[in-house]
């Protein structure tokens, strides 16, 4: 069981935009820590796509974006590709006892 | 550019221990620390442990503590991870990973491509 909730999977046809949901706890998110994310294509290493809750890494596509409120953050991947199929994870600085880092669960892209 | 190069598979028996490396190259080695997480089957990401190349100093989670060393050669820019009584439910892919740590500030860019270990009976 992840610490941070993440929905399992989003679908969404070419072009379209989908979020993906990244929930919290008053010990991570809740406790205004940043949150980043991370791209994972099938087969290889993950790949930081955000960092910092809203900051792309240089060569990251504008169309992914970063967001965070109070106790969650989301990422949004907008005008979706077929190369955006994927599984992406949340990450957030954690002062519980099952920190310093906690990862989202995961959520699977698919593209339509 | 910058790289993290990782040792091969390995295939470890039950109560066994592995030890598993990363190279790193293209930046200032102790200008960054080192992370491990790891990745069963089909699951997600889970940290292990982390330490800094600049002092030796190391933390770790709580789920490894005892099981799990992470060391480093600062005169070959490599980062080792020895994971020890391995167990079935250890067979993982163990990714290294740059580790950018300020405070409560902590990210991951980039990662190793993933040492595959497989423990078996």
């Amino acid at each position: 069981q992840s610490v941070l909730t993440q929905p399992p999977s989003v679908s969404g046809a070419p072009g379209q935009t989908v979020t993906i949901s990244c929930t919290g706890t008053i010990s991570n998110i809740g406790a205004g820590h940043d949150v980043h994310w991370y791209q994972q294509l099938p087969g290889i290493a993950p790949k930081l796509l955000i960092y910092g809750n809203t900051n792309r890494p240089s060569g990251v596509p504008d169309r992914f974006s970063g967001s965070k409120s109070a106790t969650s953050a989301s990422l949004a991947i907008s005008g979706l590709q077929s190369e955006d199929e994927a599984d992406y994870y949340c990450q957030s600085y954690d002062t519980s006892l099952s920190g310093p880092v906690a990862f989202g669960g995961g959520t699977k892209v698919t593209v339509l | 550019q910058i790289q993290l190069v990782q040792s091969g598979a390995e295939v470890k028996k039950s109560g066994a221990s592995v030890k598993v490396s990363c190279k790193a190259s293209g930046y200032t080695f102790i200008n960054y620390g080192i992370s491990w997480v790891r990745q069963a089957p089909g699951q997600g990401l889970e940290w292990m442990g982390w330490i800094s190349t600049y002092n030796g100093d190391s933390k770790y989670a709580q789920k490894f503590q005892g099981r799990v060393t992470v060391t480093t050669d600062t005169s070959t820019n490599t980062v080792y991870m020895e994971l020890r009584s391995l167990r079935f439910d250890d067979t993982a892919t163990y990714f290294c990973t740059r580790t950018k740590w300020f405070g409560e500030l902590l990210w991951f860019d980039p990662w190793g491509q993933g040492t595959l270990v497989t423990v078996s009976s």
